[in-house]
C-alpha cells in the first residue's frame, strides 16, 4: 500500500486560510469516507482533528474543516493562528482492512 | 479521561526481540480495537497493525513491512495491548505510538482518536 500524497509544505499568514491536499486511490480515499487528519507539534504525539472526512472530535476548533472529492481529500484551516504551525498528516482506511498515512505536510505561519 | 501509556522501548541489537506494552485507562478497553503507529526519526507516520475487540473476533492485521515479524495481542482484564517485535531490523528504529481505534466502539471505528506519548525503539549494533 503506497503512502497518500501530500504537499511537503504550505505556508500562510495569520488570519488567512490554507488548504492541504491528500491524494490516494480508489482503494483507499476514493473508496471510503474514512479519511482522518492529525496535527503534530514538534516532539509531541499526533492529535486527531478531523475524522470520517469532515467530522470534528470533541474540543477541536471548527476553524479546521475537511472535505473529499474523488480520490483527493482536503484539510482547510481558516483564520490561521501561530499555534497552527505544525505537521499535518492524513490517513485513510483501505480496502485491505488496513490504514495508510500521507507523507505529512509542514505548515508554516508567516 | 482517556490515557494510553506505552512502555518497553529501548536499545536492541538487530535480529533480537522486544515487547512493547500499552496500558489504557479512562474507557472500556475491551470495547475498542487498538492499533500501533510508528514514526522513524525525522520521518512521517507509518501504520504498523491493529487488533480488533473480542466482539469482532480479536483478529489482527499488519502492514506488509512488519507482517510475520510483529504480533499484536491484548489482555482485556488488564487493559493492556502488546506489540511483540521479533527479528528486528535497523529500519524498525522509530517512536512507537499506541492508539485507540474509535470513536464509536464498534465496527464503524476507523480513526485513531487517542494516542499515547510514544516509546522510542532503537535497533542498532
Amino acid at each position: 500500500q503506497s503512502a497518500l500524497t501530500q504537499p511537503a509544505s504550505v505556508s500562510g499568514s495569520p488570519g488567512q486560510s490554507i488548504t492541504i491536499s491528500c491524494t490516494g486511490t480508489s482503494s483507499d480515499v476514493g473508496d471510503y469516507n474514512y479519511v482522518s487528519w492529525y496535527q503534530q507539534h514538534p516532539g509531541k504525539a499526533p492529535k486527531l482533528i478531523i475524522y470520517d472526512v469532515s467530522k470534528w472530535p470533541s474540543g477541536v476548533s471548527n476553524r479546521f474543516s475537511g472535505s473529499k472529492s474523488g480520490n483527493t481529500a482536503s484539510l482547510t484551516i481558516s483564520g490561521l493562528q501561530a499555534e497552527d504551525e505544525a505537521d499535518y498528516y492524513c490517513s485513510s482506511y483501505t480496502s485491505s482492512n488496513t490504514w495508510v498515512f500521507g507523507g505529512g505536510t509542514e505548515l508554516t505561519v508567516l | 479521561e482517556v490515557q494510553l501509556v506505552e512502555s518497553g522501548g529501548g536499545l536492541v541489537q538487530p535480529g533480537r526481540s522486544l515487547r512493547l506494552s500499552c496500558t489504557a485507562s479512562g474507557f472500556t478497553f475491551g470495547d475498542y480495537a487498538m492499533s500501533w503507529v510508528r514514526q522513524a526519526p525525522g520521518k512521517g507516520l507509518e501504520w504498523v497493525g491493529f487488533i480488533r475487540s473480542k466482539a469482532y473476533g480479536g483478529t489482527t492485521q499488519y502492514a506488509a513491512s512488519v507482517k510475520g515479524r510483529f504480533t499484536i495481542s491484548r489482555d482485556d482484564s488488564k487493559s493492556i495491548a502488546y506489540l511483540q517485535m521479533n527479528s528486528l531490523k535497523t529500519e524498525d528504529t522509530a517512536v512507537y505510538y499506541c492508539t485507540r481505534v474509535g470513536p464509536y466502539g464498534g465496527h464503524l471505528d476507523t480513526t485513531f482518536d487517542y494516542w499515547g506519548q510514544g516509546t522510542l525503539v532503537t535497533v542498532s549494533s
